[in-house]
């Protein structure tokens, strides 16, 4: 099936630090999602993108729709203990079943005190 | 307004027997989905529906079978467990737009 390719697998920062990760697909997508999986939690969704170039904050949250509709960028600044968890990102691409959504495999962060 | 509910949170079962899973939703949502996470491999969608009375099956649908009787449940069903079913269960609803809200999910060991 379908596969987003998301980047990196895994990050260990330093508190205060800004992060980024982004995803990438092969076929254009007319939605993107980031979420985050807290340890023993379901994911929880953080920001929602709909349009080519829209750039949406959700706090210290920054998620942008890549103008080719193939990729996303997510990028969290200044970062603090408790952004530590796995992020997601997903996709909806035209013609998808169902409006079914396509999940990365996850970028794992990791934040040192 | 609980959002997404599965029952149970944790399971332990013996090869060969069987289990249903509970999800139930408060949204009113149409749309509801079941997936699978294993370490490495992220969210595989299992089986989905798009309304009460219909499902369909998604990327890993073998080993499950599933129900929507009532729009608020969706039930996950292990008719013969395998230990390749070890597995953390989540299930997710939505309404007419893509984002998908998930429930707190299922760790079930299958010995």
């Amino acid at each position: 099936g379908q596969q987003l390719n998301q980047s990196p697998q895994s990050m260990f920062i330093q508190e205060g630090e800004d992060v980024s990760m982004n995803c990438t697909s092969s076929s254009i997508f007319n939605t993107w999602l980031w979420y985050k999986q807290d340890p023993g939690e379901g994911p929880v969704l953080l920001i929602a993108l709909y349009k080519a170039g829209e750039l949406t904050s959700n706090g210290r949250l920054t998620a942008q729709f890549g103008i080719t509709r193939k990729d996303s960028f997510l990028n969290i600044s200044a970062s603090i203990p408790s952004d530590v968890g796995i992020y997601f990102c997903a996709g909806q691409n035209y013609g998808g079943s169902q409006g079914n959504l396509i999940f990365g495999k996850g970028t794992k962060l990791s934040v040192k005190p | 307004n609980a959002g997404v509910t599965q029952t149970p949170k944790f399971r332990v079962l013996k090869t060969g027997q069987s289990m249903t899973l509970l999800c139930a939703q408060d949204m009113n949502h149409e749309y509801m989905y079941w997936y699978r996470q294993d370490p490495g491999m992220g969210l595989r969608l299992i089986h989905y529906s798009v309304g009460e009375g219909t499902t369909a099956k998604g990327e890993v649908p073998d080993g499950y079978n599933v129900s929507r009787l009532k729009k608020q449940n969706f039930l996950l069903g292990l008719e013969s467990a395998a230990p390749s079913q070890t597995s953390v269960y989540f299930c997710a609803s939505r309404s007419r737009g893509y984002e998908q809200y998930f429930g707190p999910g299922t760790r079930l060991t299958v010995t």
